[in-house]
């Protein structure tokens, strides 16, 4: 069955560092992946998406995530972390039924909670 | 355009109590889910609907059921609550099956 790897669970970085959230997912065809934010009793809000084309996706807030097919993986970066940053990031694929899974559904991984430094 | 709308937002009950959680949206979307989320494992699919007229199980379907009322609005509902439905509930809509999902601000429901 599908599934999504966040080995990390909590990340620590200071303020204007730079930031890598690592995502692994088990899939044996082109994946739909996305990479979702939620902030501490809100909703998820979704920062990049990846269907095509350009393994480079650029997202909101200075986000931006590759697509790397030979290693499984869609790790999400930003050049320079903010305290606003501060939340838990989730990343997901799309279920798809030839492996296994619900038609068209999300996936999520157990996500990664980043905490910024002063 | 609100996007996806929730109600309660918070709610307490005693185990065996019933209710029904409401989810709207205003965006025109085909499809729309019902996600749980504890602690530690993200986020869980409990029932989904592809279409209006349409739901099928998710990952947890047991001790819920869902209603497609029309287009804009998908309910869930727990018959019997049990202190393991303990959670924060999501909504979220999608054009499609397979495009990107919009959540909404989520309902913590707790029960004692």
């Amino acid at each position: 069955a599908q599934s999504v790897t966040q080995p990390d669970i909590h990340i620590t970085v200071s303020e204007g560092a730079s930031l890598e959230l690592r995502c692994n997912y088990s899939y044996g065809a082109t994946p739909y992946l996305f990479w979702y934010v939620q902030s501490p009793g809100q909703g998820l809000q979704l920062l990049l998406k990846y269907f095509s084309g350009d393994t480079l996706v650029q997202g909101i807030k200075g986000f931006e995530a590759e697509f790397k097919r030979s290693q499984s993986s869609f790790n999400l970066r930003k050049p320079s972390v903010h305290w606003s940053d501060a939340a838990e990031y989730f990343c997901a694929v799309v279920s798809l039924r030839d492996y296994g899974g619900s038609q068209g559904n999300l996936i999520f991984g157990k996500g990664t909670k980043l905490s910024v430094k002063p | 355009n609100a996007g996806v709308t929730q109600t309660p937002k918070f709610q307490v009950l005693k185990t065996g109590q019933s209710m029904t959680l409401q989810c709207a949206q205003d965006m025109n979307h085909n499809s729309m889910y019902w996600y749980r989320q504890d602690p530690g494992m993200g986020l869980r699919l409990i029932y989904y609907s592809a279409s209006e007229g349409t739901t099928d199980k998710g990952e947890v379907p047991n001790g819920y059921n869902v209603s497609r009322l029309n287009k804009r609005e998908f309910s869930l509902r727990l018959e019997s609550a049990a202190p393991s439905q303990t959670s924060v509930y999501f909504c979220a809509s999608s054009e499609d099956i397979q495009e990107t999902q919009y959540f909404g601000p989520g309902t913590r429901l707790l029960v004692l």
